[in-house]
């Protein structure tokens, strides 16, 4: 049973400070791997989304790396801002899980001005 | 062009009441996703619908909980005779077709009194 495990569960720093969130998971046969973001009473925004193929995607100040292997991921923001205040949500898609996500227990992370 | 929609926003019953949940896919959307998000905790697969077909029910509770997606309207989450820990947002996602990323819903929040 694939389980995803994510570190820091809160993290606060303040603004301009690159920081990286953790994201493991304990069934190296994924599919693909997501990272969302989720606002308090929101829904989920999609961040980047990393094919079992690939190694990393970028946007803008956000990388993400995976290391299918070991079963690892990393998001790493870049000078962050108050605005990346959030709870940050890794997600994998087993290759046989049909579709559906197993999600970590997410990163709250708080950017202080 | 719309996004999933999700109604109500929040919702509150009594123990032992019915409670309705609403989605409404994106346009061109036939896949749709129930997720459970308890509190403090992340957020958990309930059930996976293509029109009129339930595809994995695997995370649905035996009992009390059901889904549906009609050829004709949104899909819907039933819960009867809820009970306090039914307490919990529950998001909708869906996709085009299988295996592409999921688009959320802002999700419902349902309270038990």
């Amino acid at each position: 049973k694939q389980e995803v495990t994510q570190i820091p569960a809160a993290l606060s720093v303040p603004e301009g400070e690159n920081l990286v969130l953790n994201c493991s998971f304990t069934d190296s046969a994924i599919y693909n791997l997501q990272w969302f973001r989720q606002d308090p009473g929101k829904g989920l925004t999609s961040l980047l989304l990393i094919q079992s193929s690939q190694r990393e995607q970028t946007s803008g100040r956000l990388n993400a790396s995976l290391d299918k292997s070991s079963g690892r991921s990393t998001l790493y923001i870049a000078a962050s801002q108050p605005g990346d205040s959030a709870t940050y949500l890794c997600a994998v898609r087993a290759n046989n899980a049909g579709n559906m996500l197993t999600f970590g227990g997410g990163t709250r992370l708080m950017v202080k001005p | 062009n719309a996004g999933v929609m999700q109604n109500p926003r929040h919702l509150v019953r009594r123990r032992g009441q019915e409670a309705r949940l609403r989605c409404s896919p994106m346009k061109g959307h036939s896949h749709v996703y129930w997720y459970r998000q308890l509190p403090e905790e992340g957020l958990k697969f309930m059930v996976y619908l293509q029109k009129e077909n339930i595809i994995d029910e695997s995370g649905m509770p035996k009992e009390r909980f059901s889904a549906e997606f009609p050829k004709e309207g949104p899909s819907i989450l039933r819960i009867q005779q809820v009970v306090r820990g039914d307490s919990a947002a529950y998001f909708c996602a869906s996709s085009p077709e299988s295996g592409l990323p999921q688009h959320f819903g802002d999700g419902t929040r349902l309270s038990i009194l």
